[in-house]
């Protein structure tokens, strides 16, 4: 198994410019997350989704968008590049019954993005 | 305040050495997570716990649910154990595995 995959591994991008993160994952996970990472501060939540078709807002969702076609994909799309997006983005999957609250999380090894 | 916060912020110590990285908490927990992050950037989960402690290896975590604080113990350190700790607490009544995580510690074994 590949695990989370995620592409591409660094990029840099122009104000206003778009794109999308790719993120994969091998292991049948139900549930997937976007974070972001800062110099200093905790992982944030930006989206998840607990299954195919069904998405949620995290903590910081302003200026970016998801969607969950499949159980393997999960893409993260800004729009519209701000400065303040600078951030390294993980994306990460586990697998939770139901009745399971809370279980391991596997995470792709991050995209570093910079906005200039 | 943070909900989760992690002392210290910073550890140096020499190999051979027994540490400790600290985690304390605010809110109602169904589990506390503690992660490993590579100095390439890489996160892996270590362990997952709801009370007591467990061990794997050279890695041991502990939990006090009353005080509302774990702990994450490294015996006979060595330099690939240099990384950045993060613990996460995965409040009570969530469904959705949603995480809050402390700042991480960033800790450094010198050979």
């Amino acid at each position: 198994n590949a695990g989370v995959t995620q592409t591409p591994k660094f990029r840099i991008l122009k104000i206003g410019q778009s794109m999308t993160l790719q993120c994969t994952q091998d292991m049948n996970h139900n549930y997937m997350y976007w974070y972001r990472q800062d110099p200093g501060m905790g992982l944030k939540l930006i989206y998840y989704s607990v299954g195919a078709g069904i998405t949620d807002k995290g903590e910081v969702p302003n200026g970016y968008n998801v969607s969950r076609s499949t159980t393997e994909d999960f893409p993260l799309r800004l729009e519209l590049a701000a400065p303040s997006q600078t951030s390294v983005y993980f994306c990460a999957s586990s697998f939770l019954g139901r009745t399971t609250i809370t279980d391991t999380q596997y995470f792709g090894p991050g995209t570093r993005l910079t906005v200039l | 305040k943070n909900e989760v916060e992690q002392s210290p912020q910073n550890l140096t110590a020499q190999e051979g050495e027994f540490i400790t990285i600290n985690c304390s908490y605010s809110v109602g927990i169904s589990a506390l997570h503690w992660l490993q992050q590579h100095p390439g950037g890489g996160i892996v989960s270590l362990f997952m716990l709801s009370s007591g402690k467990k061990k794997h290896g050279r890695l041991i975590a502990t939990i006090n649910i009353q005080e509302k604080h774990s702990s994450l113990h490294i015996t006979a350190s060595h330099p690939r154990d240099s990384a950045v700790y993060i613990c996460a607490a995965a409040p009570r009544g969530g469904a959705t595995n949603k995480l809050i995580f402390g700042t991480g510690t960033l800790l450094a074994v010198q050979p």
